[in-house]
């Protein structure tokens, strides 16, 4: 069975702290991503990785960079934490090219930053 | 641009009564559509998906879906609810672009309430 694992579940960090989110999946897939997701608005694509060293950039990646220099890790990076970044952000992976399959997720990280 | 719409912020439903979650969305091409469930604190997890076939599919946990495609709907259905299924759900659609890429974009979720 796939596992997706976030390396913390909760992060409480300051404004302007450089916040790193880890995400490492064990099924060797190619495509990995990041979404943030708040109450009403659903789960919202900050960047997303189709290989190694490769990135694409999701529907809100304003403040947000990401790193994939392993094909199971793929992290995020908050460079200036600010309060509006406060959110839960949820790693997802799958398979490239199984369209007709579904993501499968971490456990989410909720980050506060005060 | 490929959307997804679910209605309602939440339902309410007595336990053993029917429930529906209701989703309708917009795509270009063939619907690939899928449900998860969030409990609190966790991840998505998967529930049942449409790519092509029969119209009711059918998932985990006694869910189903029924998929429409003159009215554009994919709503989740339990012919008989459980205060366990309080829970979180999300419906989404896959967006396939031309070179075989592909992203899958979320609805705002619907919060559903089992009462016992």
């Amino acid at each position: 069975d796939v596992k997706v694992t976030q390396s913390s579940r909760y992060l409480v960090k300051r404004t302007g702290e450089k916040v790193f989110l880890e995400c490492v999946q064990d099924m060797d897939h190619e495509n990995m991503f990041w979404y943030r997701q708040d109450p009403g608005l659903g789960l919202r694509l900050i960047y997303f990785s189709y290989d190694v060293k490769m990135k694409e950039k999701g529907d809100i990646p304003e403040g947000y960079s990401v790193s994939r220099e392993k094909k199971e890790r793929f992290s995020l990076i908050l460079e200036s934490a600010s309060t509006n970044q406060t959110s839960m952000y949820l790693c997802a992976s799958i398979l490239r090219g199984s369209y007709n399959s579904p993501l499968h997720f971490g456990n989410g990280t909720r980050l506060t930053v005060t | 641009a490929q959307s997804v719409a679910q209605p309602e912020d939440q339902v309410n439903v007595a336990e053993g009564n029917p429930l529906t979650v209701k989703c309708t969305y917009s795509v270009s091409g063939n619907p690939y559509l899928f449900w998860y469930v969030q409990y609190p604190n966790r991840g998505l997890q998967f529930l049942l998906k449409y790519i092509t076939g029969d119209n009711l599919v059918k998932g985990s946990y006694g869910f189903e879906a029924e998929f429409n495609k003159s009215q554009t709907s994919f709503h989740l259905k339990k012919p008989s609810a459980l205060v366990s299924d309080s829970a979180l759900y999300f419906c989404a659609v896959r967006d396939v672009n031309r070179a075989g890429g592909f992203k899958t974009i979320f609805g705002a979720g619907t919060r559903l309430f089992v009462k016992a």
